[in-house]
């Protein structure tokens, strides 16, 4: 099992551009989290989605968009990006978030400059 | 432009004794707090979670323990080893699901 796997790995943007990044997991787990984390801080969750189809804001939603079209698949999206997007992004997901297990597995990061 | 990073409290432990990690919490709803181990350059891992309706919970050489009282959650590692060097995070869970990371300790173990 590959678990969580994000792509890219790496990327670097110019301003304005825009860019999706992809989170897959192969655990058949119903919540997937985006979160940012910035150099020597906390991981802040962008977006969080509880089931195929539903999505819902975390604590730093601006700037970003998010789709969960498959269970599996997770994607957040960068519409015009700007300097201060330049972060390392993770992605996340967990059998069930409220209830018991509430284990949640992280990718290995996607680590985006913006110039 | 560009916030500035926080630099992280770092405690520093010597191989073989026990450290303590502290951690404050805001939301009194929260149904399950969760801490979490990050090494360099990877993602976090889970290490152990305790239920709200609990005060301590032992796992495999860690200790959680919580205070609702005050709001506070603690992780105990006993026999600190170089290995556990990492930067720890505790986190909570509320709102169906909503996955929120505190402020993280970067915990240093020294030979």
């Amino acid at each position: 099992n590959a678990g969580v796997t994000q792509t890219p790995k790496f990327r670097v943007l110019k301003t304005g551009q825009s860019m999706t990044l992809l989170c897959a997991q192969d655990m058949n787990h119903e919540y997937m989290y985006w979160y940012r984390q910035d150099p020597g801080m906390g991981l802040r969750l962008i977006h969080y989605s509880v089931g195929e189809g539903t999505t819902a804001k975390g604590e730093v939603p601006d700037g970003y968009n998010v789709s969960r079209l498959k269970k599996q698949n997770f994607l957040l999206g960068l519409e015009s990006a700007a300097p201060s997007q330049t972060s390392v992004y993770f992605c996340a997901s967990s059998i069930r978030g409220r209830n018991s297990n509430t284990e949640a597995f992280f990718g290995q990061g996607t680590r985006l400059t913006v110039v | 432009g560009e916030s500035v990073g926080l630099h992280l409290p770092t405690l520093s432990v010597q191989e073989g004794d026990n450290s303590i990690i502290n951690c404050a919490y805001s939301n009194s709803a929260s149904d399950y707090f969760i801490w979490y181990k990050q090494e360099s350059g990877k993602g976090p891992q889970f290490i152990i979670d305790i239920r709200s309706n609990m005060d301590k919970r032992q796992g495999q050489r860690v200790t959680v323990l919580l205070n609702k009282t005050v709001k506070h959650l603690s992780l105990q590692i006993a026999a600190t080893q170089p290995g556990d060097s990492a930067v720890y995070f505790c986190a909570e869970i509320y709102s169906w699901g909503k996955l929120q990371f505190g402020a993280g300790t970067q915990v240093v173990v020294t030979p």
